[in-house]
Formats: C-alpha cells, sequence, structure tokens
C-alpha cells in the first residue's frame, strides 16, 4: 500500500518561472491538503481540496499561487513567476474522511 | 486567529530518561491534537493522536495527554532512546475545520 507520493522531491526554478508540485494521495484518500515549511519552522497549512472542488484555500496566498485536484490524476500547486522568499519545502498529505493527515515526502523548492 | 504554542523549542535528555513537551491552543472549537515526528530531510511522521472526548491516550512509550479547561495537550515519551533524536510538532483542528495549526515544534536529543 503505497504512502502519499510527491514529485518532483527537488526543484530549482529562477525567479520569475513557474514551479509545479505534484501529489498523489494515498489509495481510498479523498481528501488533499498543502503545508508549507520555511527552513527550521512549523508547518503552516496553505490549502485543503477534494475531488475537484477546493474546500479550503485561507493559508495561500491571493496572487500566483493556485490548486487544483482533478478528477484523474495527482493534485497540483502551482506557483508562477517564483520569487526566492518561495523557497520552502512544500508537504502534502491525505486523509480517507477527515480523519489523520498522512504526509508525503515532500518537494524542496529552490529559487535562485 | 487560531494558534498553537509549543515549549520548550529544543530538549536534551540522556537515554532511558522522560521527554515531555507541552503545546497550548487558543481556539475552543479544536476537537483533534495529532503528534508528528520529522526527522532531518524526512516526512513528519503521525506517531499518536487525540480527540476532545478523551483525556489521555498511550501507545507502548508514548502517551498524550489533554487538559480542555486549560486548552493544553503534552506529549511524553519515557524510557527514551536514540532514535527518538528528532522534532517533534503538535498540532490542533477545530471541529469546524480540516487543516491543522502546528506548533513551531521541539528539537529532541537523545543522548546515549
Amino acid at each position: 500500500n503505497a504512502g502519499v507520493m510527491q514529485n518532483p522531491r527537488h526543484l530549482v526554478r529562477r525567479r520569475g518561472q513557474e514551479a509545479r508540485l505534484r501529489c498523489s494521495p494515498m489509495k481510498g484518500h479523498s481528501h488533499v491538503y498543502w503545508y508549507r515549511q520555511l527552513p527550521e519552522e512549523g508547518l503552516k497549512f496553505m490549502v485543503y481540496l477534494q475531488k475537484e472542488n477546493i474546500i479550503d484555500e485561507s493559508g495561500m496566498p491571493k496572487e500566483r499561487f493556485s490548486a487544483e485536484f482533478p478528477k484523474e490524476g495527482p493534485s497540483i500547486l502551482r506557483i508562477q513567476q517564483v520569487v526566492r522568499g518561495d523557497s520552502a519545502a512544500y508537504f502534502c498529505a491525505s486523509s480517507p474522511l477527515r480523519d489523520e493527515q498522512y504526509f508525503g515526502p515532500g518537494t524542496r523548492l529552490t529559487v535562485t | 486567529g487560531e494558534n498553537v504554542e509549543q515549549h520548550p523549542s529544543t530538549l536534551s535528555v540522556q537515554e532511558g530518561d522522560s521527554a515531555v513537551i507541552k503545546c497550548t491552543y487558543s481556539d475552543s472549537a479544536s476537537n483533534y491534537f495529532p503528534w508528528y515526528k520529522q526527522e532531518l530531510g524526512k516526512r513528519p511522521q503521525l506517531i499518536i493522536d487525540i480527540r476532545s472526548n478523551v483525556g489521555e491516550k498511550k501507545d507502548q512509550r508514548i502517551a498524550v495527554t489533554l487538559n480542555k479547561t486549560a486548552k493544553h495537550f503534552s506529549l511524553h515519551i519515557t524510557e527514551t532512546q536514540p532514535e527518538d533524536s528528532a522534532v517533534y510538532f503538535c498540532a490542533a483542528r477545530s471541529y469546524n475545520t480540516d487543516k491543522l495549526i502546528f506548533g513551531t515544534g521541539t528539537r529532541l536529543q537523545v543522548f546515549p
């Protein structure tokens, strides 16, 4: 039973480029959450999605960031026109039904 | 707004001793309190959780206690081992939302 999968594990982008982060939830899980972790800090909630719906995006910056969880395929967190301050580890988590959240290995984004 | 405070930020213990990490939450609607262990460069791993209808929960060397009146909860690790060394995060979730609000983390070092 594969856990939560994320790719890529490491992503380097130049300022102004776009970053696309993918998350495949555990089998049977229909709830996906994205969190950001800055170095030496805790995790900050960004967005909560179910299939084809954004349920709560209260933690996501209003500009440049978007997320989706299509009917088929992984959830995607998209960051347009990246800036150095976007450098962080981005974790997604999944849960079966508003229950325990299990985290993926994260994508470490570096903006140069 | 919602806030979770966590203390101490670092904790060093001798192998075999006990370790206690404490968290305080602000949202009285919080009803679910998980604890995560994160080793360097790895994903946060759910190690134990407690719901608001329970005062204490134990799993081998790990226990969590909850005081709803005082709005705090604690993680207790007994007979610590070097492999317990990691950063531990507490979190809280309200009944009317799905996002986890994380504490700032405790770096636990267990010396052999």
